[in-house]
């Protein structure tokens, strides 16, 4: 079974400038998460999807970021415009409710590192 | 709020040692689960184990161990007879309603042969 896809696998911009993130999820999970990992950090959500509805966005910085999965199935995540802070490795994972045990894993991508110079 | 609190930054030892890694959480939903994750120098989250609040059972997967204590809200995690290829960093995750993980803050291992 193919993994959760992520694309690119490095970045490097300068501030103020745009990039955007693509995530693949593994073939058959409704649920879709980005998550922001500082170095030395554990990772943080930043948005979920279930479907392609966006279940919590809270600690997206909305102004600067936004993301999206039209069709339900793989996903985007931009930055616009980037500023040093956005120095990090983006995660996007995916997961599925098993309807017999009722246990629901996240599985994650091997993830994005971007660095804003 | 949750939080999840893994209180060694760094641990080095020597191959064929033991390591017990330390997680303990604040929560105060009754039902919730909890997960380990390695995340190795390439970079990738590996899944290792979940955990729900209403199992206490121990478990052993291979070389790996997981003790959860409820009383104390930690669930620990060994490594017995480490290799250097367990050298990765470990973090400690929860979720309750909604399937939003908090991490810890992770425990860097680091296995000398």
């Amino acid at each position: 079974e193919a993994g959760v896809a992520q694309s690119p696998r490095y970045k490097i911009i300068e501030k103020r400038q745009s990039v955007a993130f693509w995530c693949n999820p593994i073939s058959g999970h409704a649920t879709l998460y980005w998550y922001q990992q500082i170095l030395g950090q554990g990772p943080k959500l930043l948005i979920q999807f279930q479907n392609n509805g966006v279940v919590d966005d809270s600690q997206l910085p909305k102004d600067r970021f936004s993301a999206e999965r039209l069709k339900g199935v793989d996903s985007t995540l931009k930055i616009q415009p980037a500023k040093l802070e956005d120095s990090a490795v983006y995660l996007c994972a995916s997961s599925y409710r098993d309807r017999v045990q009722g246990r629901e894993t996240q599985y994650f991508g091997p993830g994005t590192r971007l660095l804003v110079l | 709020a949750q939080k999840v609190t893994q209180a060694q930054t760094e641990i080095s030892v020597v191959e064929k040692e033991d390591v017990t890694l330390d997680c303990v959480y604040e929560t105060r939903d009754t039902t919730y689960y909890l997960f380990w994750y390695k995340q190795p120098p390439s970079g990738e989250l590996v899944f290792l184990i979940r955990r729900n609040s209403f199992d206490e059972q121990n478990e052993i997967s291979g070389r790996y161990s997981w003790n959860f204590q409820k009383s104390t809200s930690s669930f620990n995690f060994t490594i017995t007879a480490s290799q250097v290829v367990d050298s990765a960093v470990y973090f400690c995750a929860f979720t309750a309603a909604g399937n939003k993980l908090t991490f810890g803050g992770g425990t860097r291992v680091l296995v000398k042969p």
